[in-house]
């Protein structure tokens, strides 16, 4: 089974529209969850860590729930800058491993005019 | 401002050639990474290291070898290239958090794209 699993899309939604993407992780022990943006040809960036009470960012809005081992990423009022490719991330911190992270495959977003 | 580079943005062998892969980071980050990226595999690790002349594997290390002789420079090996490595590689760099309660944003260089004929 895959460490982080998420629906790989494509979404493809209007200007202004609500999006949510979800992800799940395998692992209880995981310690540390992020979201990292690709745009197409790009290398990965972070876009926001994700914290156990949920975070806000602008438009953005990341949910965590332990029990369910489920993360979240909502957009609200998409840009057609938001296209790209979300990556779910988590960290599991064991021995020399500190820093390593495993990566769900991408969910695909595109914002139409 | 935060650096990765990479040697090469495209590359072109055949199979059975030796291939290096470099990747220089600026910021005196202890964690190097190697990764691939095809499409629908998403990223997989290949090969990471924690300090200089150390190595761990990572989930698809067979085919690789990495070298780190200093702290700045993580080199990807192909020893024999086969058209299966055909990918996108990418190299990313983190600080080390010794207390392990510390999590160092991973920062990408820009991927070389690797094609075996």
């Amino acid at each position: 089974r895959k460490e982080v699993e998420q629906d790989p899309g494509p979404f493809n939604v209007p200007e202004g529209a609500t999006v949510a993407f979800n992800c799940t992780y395998s692992n209880s022990a995981s310690q540390s969850f992020f979201w990292y943006r690709q745009d197409c040809r790009k290398e990965p960036k972070l876009l926001m860590s994700v914290y156990s009470s949920g975070n806000e960012d602008g438009r953005f809005t990341a949910q965590l729930n332990r029990a369910s081992q489920y993360i979240s990423l909502l957009i609200r009022d998409s840009k057609l800058s938001d296209s790209a490719t979300y990556l779910c991330v988590v960290n599991k911190h064991r021995g020399s491993t500190l820093g390593r992270l495993y990566f769900g495959r991408g969910t695909q977003l595109t914002v139409w005019p | 401002d935060v650096k990765v580079t990479q040697s090469s943005r495209y590359l072109v062998k055949r199979t059975g050639e030796k291939v290096f892969l470099e990747c220089v980071q600026d910021m005196d980050h202890e964690n190097m990474f190697w990764y691939r990226q095809d499409p629908g595999l998403g990223l997989r690790l290949i090969y990471f290291s924690y300090d200089v002349k150390m190595k761990e594997k990572g989930d698809i290390p067979e085919g690789y070898s990495v070298s780190r002789e200093k702290k700045e420079r993580f080199s990807l090996i192909l020893e024999s290239a086969s058209t299966n490595q055909t990918s996108m590689y990418l190299c990313a760099s983190s600080l080390w958090s010794s207390s392990g309660s510390s999590y160092y944003e991973q920062y990408f260089g820009p991927g070389t794209r690797l094609t075996v004929t």
